[in-house]
């Protein structure tokens, strides 16, 4: 089973600056197959990103996903409001599909 | 417009079974498959496995094989879990989320339902 371990545990920031949201795998994540999702409180995971770096429709492009291998990177460039959540990372390279633990991005 | 909804709120005793139920509208059923993903209270997303209606494959998380199923009915366009034996650890928000892989295994997942909570208590 691949682990994945995201990193920090919680990001504190203000509206306007940019993010850097990391996820590492335990070993190599096929065809980097990597998703991000966004969830919120009382409300069901969103997608973001897929295949690493592909932004799923209707995500705004300052949602950048990049990485490789085992090492993987959400990008948020100018944080609005509302994007303000917890964050997680899915490998589905492997079965059993795993998240990571999640970020929480609160505003500082 | 692709909607997922899912039945309600269960409370069952330990040793029960429930079945989870989610209504899709808004494509075609038989296109993607399906993932069940749970959530525990105040904790992370946990994926039980994968069924797909196009032809009838599973694919269950080891930790749940034996006490789950994963069904389809494709003429009410609806998907099913089932999960037996339950245990107070089962207590979680279950959610279902389409899953873009119809053929085998698991992809990611880009509609999802709002969740049913199961609460498992004596």
């Amino acid at each position: 089973e691949i682990v994945l371990s995201q990193s920090p545990g919680t990001l504190s920031l203000s509206p306007g600056e940019g993010a850097t949201l990391s996820c590492r795998a335990s070993q190599s994540v096929m065809s980097n197959y990597l998703a991000w999702y966004q969830q919120k409180p009382g409300q069901a995971p969103r997608l973001l990103i897929y295949a690493a770096s592909s932004r799923a429709t209707g995500i705004p492009d300052r949602f950048g996903g990049s990485g490789s291998v085992t090492d993987f990177t959400l990008t948020i460039s100018r944080l609005e409001p509302e994007d303000f959540a917890v964050y997680y990372c899915q490998q589905y390279g492997s079965s059993p599909i795993t998240f990571g633990q999640g970020t929480r991005l609160e505003i500082k | 417009q692709v909607q997922l909804v899912q039945s309600g709120t269960e409370v069952k005793k330990p040793g029960a079974s429930v079945k989870v139920s989610c209504k899709t509208s808004g494509y075609t059923f038989t296109n993607y498959g399906f993932t069940w993903v749970r959530q525990a209270p105040g904790q992370g997303l946990e994926w039980m496995g994968w069924i797909s209606p196009y032809n009838g494959n599973t694919n269950y998380a080891q930790k749940f094989q034996g006490r789950v199923t994963m069904t389809t009915d494709t003429s009410t366009s609806t998907a099913y879990l089932e999960l037996r034996s339950l245990r107070s650890d089962d207590t979680a928000l279950y959610y279902c989320a389409r899953d873009w892989n119809k053929y085998g295994g698991s992809y990611y997942s880009d509609y999802w339902g709002q969740g049913t909570l199961v609460t498992v208590s004596s």
